[in-house]
């Protein structure tokens, strides 16, 4: 069966430290895909990035960087120098290849960033 | 603005009335999807359409319904048999299967007493 686990439930930094954020998934299908949304106060979800599951170079968008590693069945991402602007519940979320794109997320892990 | 709309924002109603929640996109997706999300919680899917005239059933369809009889336009009911309806709605819609990222409203929020 087709889960996503983000173990951490809160997360509290103080502006400029580094943060990761984890996420572990389970599947059986050999093509799948990954994501990771951001959902700000205002409560609309925000695509960050997707990764498929024969690509696992690891992704760096500005101060954001992600860490993809099917050993593990990991999908992790990093915030670098954190700042107020990210505090946010952050999601990752699934798709296995051969569905009809039901995403499967986690529940999510709310990131405080303090000044 | 190409994006998605839901409409309203916040949503009261009384128990045992249906309730129609509006969803529009002009992204010219194929696909779109209705979530719920409750407090503390990932979301989860309600019904998904891939094609108009056409849905499915999602984790949790029940006390809901759906229709899709234009492309831009995914509306969700939220009928008396749901058991438990106060919840954030959120309408997503994607470019493929949803194999792409799925774009999302800004959602609404449903409170039935």
């Amino acid at each position: 069966a087709q889960k996503v686990t983000q173990a951490q439930t809160e997360i509290s930094v103080v502006e400029k430290e580094d943060v990761t954020l984890d996420c572990v998934y389970e599947t059986r299908d050999t093509t799948y895909y990954l994501f990771w949304y951001k959902q700000p106060p205002s409560g609309e979800l925000v695509f960050l990035i997707r990764r498929n599951s024969f690509d696992e170079q690891n992704e760096i968008s500005g101060r954001y960087s992600w860490n993809f590693q099917k050993s593990t069945s990991s999908f992790n991402f990093t915030i670098t120098a954190s700042q107020v602007v990210d505090s946010a519940v952050y999601f990752c979320a699934l798709v296995e290849g051969g569905s009809q794109g039901n995403l499967i997320f986690g529940k999510g892990t709310k990131l405080s960033v303090k000044p | 603005d190409g994006g998605i709309t839901q409409s309203p924002k916040y949503l009261f109603r009384k128990e045992g009335q249906n309730v129609t929640l509006s969803c529009e996109q002009n992204l010219n997706h194929d696909a779109m999807y209705w979530y719920r999300q409750d407090p503390g919680q990932g979301l989860r899917l309600i019904y998904y359409s891939q094609i108009v005239n056409d849905f499915q059933k999602g984790d949790i369809a029940e006390g809901y319904s759906v229709s899709r009889e234009k492309k831009e336009s995914f509306p969700l009911t939220v009928t008396s048999a749901q058991k438990n309806p106060t919840a954030f709605y959120l309408c997503a819609s994607s470019n493929y299967r949803g194999l792409d990222e799925q774009y999302f409203g800004p959602g609404t929020r449903l409170t039935v007493t």
